[in-house]
């Protein structure tokens, strides 16, 4: 089935520092997505994106944190700076049509060590 | 304050038998409800999914059981079998918006 990719697997860095999580979506899909999970639990909802506007965003999507897809290229996610509390597995998902009715394809995560 | 609440948390079934998740809502508006399925170290996958105006959707061995008037709904997996462990999410959204997942149930299926 369609791939969403993601870059790193798996990132430590310290506190206080810049990260950037990168996404490739699938292909032909609009509408893009970053949720947060610890200790795989529960998914947790921060941003959507569409047509090169944040169209939704949670509380938990801080003023550090950023989404940008220049030129189509990769979807990302900054934090800057980090916090204890950014540790987490980030998932970014992509749809075809808007996550509320089409269906969300996951990738396999980004897992974010901050120390 | 959560607004998609799973139940139980954890579940174990012998092979064969038939696993029951529930899945509970706050937001009456809710009118999408799909079901997402999580192996260990990979991201969620879509199993299946239901509309408001429904109350029953089955799909090979899952049936999600919906009941608008209780805000809650229930995810059957008919005949279990080993590869059916995985965490299951129930996730809600409402006109569109965000899929709100809840707080998962993780299943283990007993050979």
């Amino acid at each position: 089935g369609p791939k969403v990719l993601q870059i790193p697997s798996h990132q430590i860095i310290d506190m206080g520092q810049m990260v950037t999580l990168n996404c490739d979506p699938v292909s032909n899909h609009l509408y893009f997505y970053w949720y947060k999970q610890i200790l795989g639990q529960q998914m947790e909802f921060l941003v959507n994106f569409y047509n090169g506007k944040v169209m939704e965003k949670s509380k938990l999507f801080k003023d550090q944190f950023s989404v940008e897809r220049p030129d189509g290229s990769y979807f990302t996610l900054k934090i800057q700076p980090t916090a204890l509390e950014d540790s987490a597995v980030y998932f970014c998902a992509s749809s075809l049509r808007t996550g509320g009715t089409g269906q969300l394809y996951f990738g396999e995560g980004s897992k974010l060590t901050v120390l | 304050q959560q607004q998609v609440r799973q139940s139980p948390q954890s579940l174990t079934v012998w092979e064969g038998e038939t696993a029951i998740l529930n899945c509970s809502y706050e937001n009456s508006a809710f009118d999408y409800f799909p079901w997402y399925q999580q192996f260990p170290g990979e991201g969620p996958a879509l199993l299946i999914a239901i509309r408001s105006v429904s109350d029953k959707k089955e799909d090979g061995g899952f049936t999600i059981f919906f009941n608008k008037r209780e805000k809650n709904l229930s995810l059957h997996i008919k005949d279990s079998q080993p590869g059916d462990s995985a965490t299951y999410f129930c996730a809600a959204s409402e006109g569109g918006r965000a899929l709100i997942f809840g707080t998962g149930t993780t299943v283990s299926v007993s050979p």
